[in-house]
């Protein structure tokens, strides 16, 4: 699977857009590029996934750039709750999805 | 949807003994499990892929006679720490893909369970 680089950390206003960067340049044709967040001591939650179309769910956006080699997710109104590590994964296949390599992701923290 | 329940969250054990940690999917069937761990301020670390109605598979360096992983049925997997040391003390996460049919579902995680030996 393609290997990502995310920002170590990122700050955002509370109420504003968050908007997280990703780069997987080494991406395939048909790999997927997962978003998932941990809040301190918790499990990761899955937040949104998508091939090539720009995704939306009641969590947040995902927009993948025309050549696939970066995609924004976008938190479109940040809350206090939102702080947390925020991985961006690409896989192929459902067998290896459990060794998706999760690396250090962005620290986002919401100020008030 | 895609629930994956955990438990325990948290558990305290003294060196020696051993601690059963078990990961069940609430309203999904999963073929698929897998168990992690992580150090503090440290990313996620897979063990081992879980197959219901089969051995486990571990990752290169993680002993197989000390993390006992068991998937007798299609919602439930377990993760038996044997003879833990105080070096075992970690946060253990599974996880959980959806039923055969989509390639693409993504991973759903428990909430993790706390484990510290004295």
């Amino acid at each position: 699977d393609a290997k990502t680089t995310q920002p170590p950390s990122m700050d955002c206003a509370e109420g504003r857009a968050a908007n997280l960067p990703c780069n997987h340049s080494t991406i395939s044709g048909n790999e997927y590029v997962y978003w998932y967040r941990q809040i301190h001591s918790q499990g990761p939650q899955y937040i949104i996934h998508g091939l090539k179309n720009n995704e939306t769910n009641e969590m947040a956006s995902l927009i993948i750039t025309e050549d696939r080699k970066s995609s924004t997710l976008i938190l479109p109104h940040a809350t206090l709750r939102d702080t947390a590590v925020y991985y961006c994964i690409v896989r192929v296949s459902r067998t290896n999805a459990g060794k998706s390599t999760f690396g250090d992701g962005t620290t986002l923290t919401v100020k008030p | 949807g895609a629930v994956v329940s955990q438990h325990p969250s948290w558990v305290i054990c003294k060196s020696g003994t051993s601690v059963k940690i078990e990961c069940r999917s609430l309203d999904f069937q999963a073929t698929t499990m897998f168990w992690y761990r992580q150090f503090p301020k440290q990313s996620l670390m897979l063990m081992a892929t879980s197959n219901e109605g089969s051995k486990a598979t571990y990752e290169q360096g993680v002993e197989k006679d000390k993390f006992l992983i068991n998937h007798a049925s299609l919602t439930l997997s377990t993760l038996t720490v044997t003879s833990a040391h105080p070096e075992d003390s970690s946060f253990y996460i599974c996880s959980a893909l959806t039923g055969p049919v989509a390639y693409n579902s993504p991973l759903h995680f428990g909430n993790g369970t706390r484990l510290t030996v004295t």
